[in-house]
């Protein structure tokens, strides 16, 4: 099946500050998303972008499907941001099934 | 409100019970699936329907089983509970096999 990878898989920042999370997967994908879950585990989407840019506020997603890879950036960090951030990729499973497989996640930690 | 529910969103239970998790939805769509996540790692599909009627395990070996008589309801079943049950268990939907899916609050399960 595909594998995703994700680093950093911990993530520290103080608050106003930047950041990049990379996800790899090692076969063509028909889609990818990426969620934000929260502290009561709640999967809250953030992007789905099967490739190109997105942006939303402050939060914007490129995937560069041909190389396998998507980056998630995060501008001026608030502690809100804290929490689990998944990338997962939909494939073709075969006889019609389409499966959607999750990185382990970047846990992400912003401090006042 | 286009929404995806699941309840109990908390149960402790005694090993031995009988248990179903419930999941509705009111996207109006027609794929559906079962999630299971451990504390700290990543998603894995363990059942999936296409539609009323239509059932697959997915890659994550279960031990619980599902229904699908009505479109909009998609509830998980274990007929006797263990503590290697002890899990997140979340409920999805998209509209075509896929697409985007988009994820029900969860429901954490304790089995004593």
């Amino acid at each position: 099946g595909i594998q995703v990878e994700q680093s950093p898989p911990d993530l520290i920042l103080q608050e106003g500050a930047n950041s990049t999370l990379r996800c790899n997967f090692s076969d063509s994908v028909n889609n990818l998303q990426w969620f934000h879950q929260n502290p009561w585990g709640q999967l809250i989407n953030l992007f789905y972008i099967p490739s190109g840019t997105k942006q939303n506020g402050r939060l914007s997603a490129t995937t560069v499907a041909t190389e396998r890879y998507s980056l998630l950036y995060i501008s001026s960090s608030q502690t809100t941001d804290s929490g689990v951030y998944f990338c997962a990729v939909n494939g073709y499973s075969g006889a019609g099934s389409y499966q959607l497989t999750f990185g382990k996640g970047t846990k992400l930690s912003v401090i006042p | 409100e286009a929404d995806i529910y699941q309840t109990p969103r908390y149960l402790v239970i005694g090993t031995g019970k009988k248990i179903t998790l419930e999941c509705s939805q009111t996207m109006g769509h027609d794929k559906m699936y079962w999630y299971q996540q451990d504390p700290g790692m990543e998603l894995h599909l363990i059942h999936y329907s296409y539609g009323v009627n239509s059932t697959e395990k997915g890659d994550l070996s279960s031990e619980s089983t599902v229904s699908r008589i009505r479109t909009e309801h998609f509830p998980l079943t274990l007929e006797s509970a263990r503590p290697s049950h002890t899990s997140q268990y979340l409920c999805a939907s998209s509209e075509y096999a896929g697409s985007e899916q988009f994820f029900g609050p969860g429901t954490r399960l304790t089995v004593l």
